[in-house]
């Protein structure tokens, strides 16, 4: 059976850090480009990041390119997204999700985020 | 504001076919077999329905169906159902590691 579960989701204060992770099973993780996508409160999909099977390759959307990182561990079938600089607008449900035929074909269930002082 | 552009909201009665539209510039829409759709119901991960255009993964019905010309694509849905009713999103890969989401359409099956 196919699983993502993601987790690291909390309250934090606007400029402050979280680190999001997201464990996979039932698929060849390193077979796979991954991704986070995330939906904020009352708004639509938002294409967060992305990398490559090998971490070779690396893609940010331009609402957090400088403030969060993507990185991957297959060994561990973990995927991480270390966010920075945090912003209230940052508040959001973060999805870890597969792609494969250049679509998101299987999405965890989500973190939530949430940026309040 | 989205690069791609799907109307707030559209409405149809059980039985009817629904069409949303997903319009973008050649920059944010890239090619054809590049443009993916997905059921988001609230508080659910969302399903993909559509890949690579009008591919429908196994296990989608077959009321669901996609199409491209030019700039816009499109996804309809026959035959509506109560449980059809939900959030749909069209997706691109334009290519160099970036994607784009629509801003969403709202279905309301009446």
């Amino acid at each position: 059976e196919v699983q993502v579960v993601e987790s690291g989701g909390g309250l934090v204060q606007p400029g402050g850090s979280l680190r999001l992770s997201c464990t996979v099973s039932g698929f060849i993780f390193n077979d796979y480009a991954m991704h986070w996508v995330r939906q904020a409160p009352g708004k639509g999909l938002e294409w967060v990041a992305s990398i490559s099977w090998n971490s070779g390759v690396l893609g940010y959307g331009d609402s957090v390119k400088g403030r969060v990182t993507v990185s991957r561990d297959n060994a561990k079938n973990s995927l991480f997204l270390d966010m920075n600089s945090l912003r209230v607008e940052d508040t959001a449900f973060y999805y870890c999700v597969r792609t494969r035929y250049r679509a998101f074909d299987i999405w965890g269930q989500g973190t939530m985020v949430t940026v309040s002082s | 504001q989205s690069a791609l552009t799907q109307p707030a909201s559209v409405s149809g009665s059980p039985g009817q076919s629904i069409t949303i539209s997903c319009t973008g510039a050649s920059s944010a829409f890239g090619t054809y077999d590049r443009v993916s759709w997905y059921q988001h119901h609230p508080g659910m991960a969302p399903k993909l329905l559509i890949y690579e255009g009008t591919e429908r993964p196994s296990g989608v019905s077959s009321r669901f169906s996609a199409s491209t010309s030019g700039n816009t694509a499109s996804l309809t849905i026959s035959g509506l159902q109560a449980d059809d009713e939900s959030d749909y999103y069209c997706c691109s890969y334009p290519g160099d590691s970036v994607w784009f989401f629509g801003g969403g359409t709202r279905l309301t099956v009446l």
